[in-house]
């Protein structure tokens, strides 16, 4: 699975759009991107992914670049409970059953 | 209904001791998965399992081994515990290929 690269932190204010950065220049034609996060000594959480069209769901928006080589996840309105440690996922489905490789993440900060 | 339940939440247990963590699915999902986050927050990935093949982190020793009575369980044994042992282990499940994966809220095993 191709590696990522995320800002190690970001800050955002309460109730503003949080645009989060991932880089995956070595992205393949059959690797997703997937975006997890994981809220302090909870387990990981799904937001969303995809292949190379845009994404939306109740969650967040994914934008992924035309080239595949970096994406966005963006919360619209980002609330003082979107604190957490959100990471950018690259994995291949052509063996459903292999696990997902985290990588640091970035840990997004709401401020109030 | 929790998705992927696990028991015990904590754990606390003397070097040396033998000790299983359980885990439990209610998502019909095929695949099941265990991950081990250290003190420094990393999470990876030890095992992967469904009804046809294990797949091995090979990083992981061979005191930590899977058992799947059935389908809806994936249970952690763990060997001769030492101190490193200690840390957050988390069970996953994931159906097929290109959807979410759906984590426990971790056990949090100390070895004293």
């Amino acid at each position: 699975d191709a590696k990522t690269t995320q800002p190690p932190s970001m800050d955002c204010a309460e109730g503003r759009a949080a645009n989060l950065p991932c880089n995956h220049s070595t992205i393949s034609g059959n690797e997703y991107v997937y975006w997890y996060r994981q809220i302090h000594s909870q387990g990981p959480q799904y937001i969303i992914h995809g292949l190379k069209n845009n994404e939306t769901n109740e969650m967040a928006s994914l934008i992924i670049t035309e080239d595949r080589k970096s994406s966005t996840l963006i919360l619209p309105h980002a609330t003082l409970r979107d604190t957490a440690v959100y990471y950018c996922i690259v994995k291949s489905e052509v063996r459903g059953a292999d696990g997902l490789t985290f990588g640091k993440g970035t840990h997004l900060i709401i401020q109030p | 209904d929790t998705a992927v339940s696990q028991t015990p939440k904590y754990l606390v247990t003397q070097m040396g001791n033998d000790k299983s963590i359980k885990c439990e699915q209610n998502l019909g999902h095929d695949t099941m998965y265990w991950y081990k986050q250290d003190s420094k927050k990393f999470l990876k990935i030890m095992f992967s399992y469904n009804n046809k093949e294990l797949i091995i982190n090979e990083t992981v020793p061979n005191r930590f081994s899977p058992k799947s009575p059935d389908k809806a369980h994936l249970n952690l044994h763990i060997n001769s515990l030492e101190l490193g042992d200690s840390a957050v282990y988390f069970c996953a499940s994931r159906g097929t290929a290109n959807t979410e994966a759906f984590f426990g809220q971790g056990t949090r095993l100390t070895v004293v």
